[in-house]
């Protein structure tokens, strides 16, 4: 059972243009959100968060936005380069794990390609 | 530069032998955790650790063991009891505080011979 689903595999966006990337969750007792962006063979960067208690967070161009009630999370880049091109995975914390809030749940990813 | 120090980046290993990954981190964090990506999935919990001498294991801890002697250093053996080892294997850390994100190494890609 997938709790944390990006169904998007894949999106294209012409370079200067807004990316937007979704991320849907089942366990309402998320409370801290993630995104990370990925190079092939290399490990994810952090890039962004938001806590459940806010439903928005913004650094430089890149803002997440998060809808509690309909358990969605998204992540906007404007405007997008070329070197946003990567794979985004979100992430969920679960504060009911043993050992507090750091147990991460990670969606599949998506494949953002920025076109020149 | 602090980080987190994943090696070797490529390892191949005979079936049956055990494989140790390694993993060393120079941010002082007291929280180490080891995750599985394999190809079009997300990255699955294998093993975490809170503190020195603790550890727990995460939702796919079976056929894997870990050690952690040193607060900056958390590796990670594959053993033979691994059925599937063919993987991208990422180690992360983080203070271990609230809502602090873990930050990643740049990951170990071991392969069956």
């Amino acid at each position: 059972d997938q709790q944390v689903k990006q169904n998007s595999p894949s999106l294209s966006v012409q370079e200067g243009r807004i990316s937007i990337l979704n991320c849907d969750y089942t366990n309402s007792m998320f409370d801290y959100f993630l995104w990370y962006k990925k190079y092939p063979a290399e490990g994810p960067t952090f890039l962004i968060s938001i806590s459940s208690i806010k439903d928005k967070n913004e650094d430089g161009r890149f803002t997440v936005f998060l809808n509690k009630s309909a358990k969605h999370l998204s992540l906007h880049i404007v405007p997008s380069q070329p070197g946003d091109s990567a794979v985004y995975f979100c992430a969920a914390s679960d504060p009911l794990s043993n050992f507090g809030n750091e147990k991460l749940t990670f969606g599949t990813g998506t494949r953002l390609t920025i076109i020149p | 530069d602090g980080g987190i120090t994943q090696s070797p980046k490529y390892l191949f290993r005979k079936e049956g032998q055990n494989v140790t990954l390694s993993c060393e981190q120079n941010l002082n964090h007291d929280a180490m955790y080891w995750y599985r990506q394999d190809p079009g999935q997300g990255l699955r919990l294998i093993y975490y650790s809170q503190i020195v001498n603790d550890f727990q294991k995460g939702d796919i801890a079976e056929g894997y063991s870990v050690s952690r002697e040193k607060k900056e250093s958390f590796p990670l053996t594959v053993t033979s009891a691994q059925k599937n080892p063919t993987a991208f294997y990422l180690c992360a850390s983080n203070p271990g505080r609230k809502n602090q994100p873990q930050h990643f190494g740049d990951g170990t890609r071991l392969s069956i011979l």
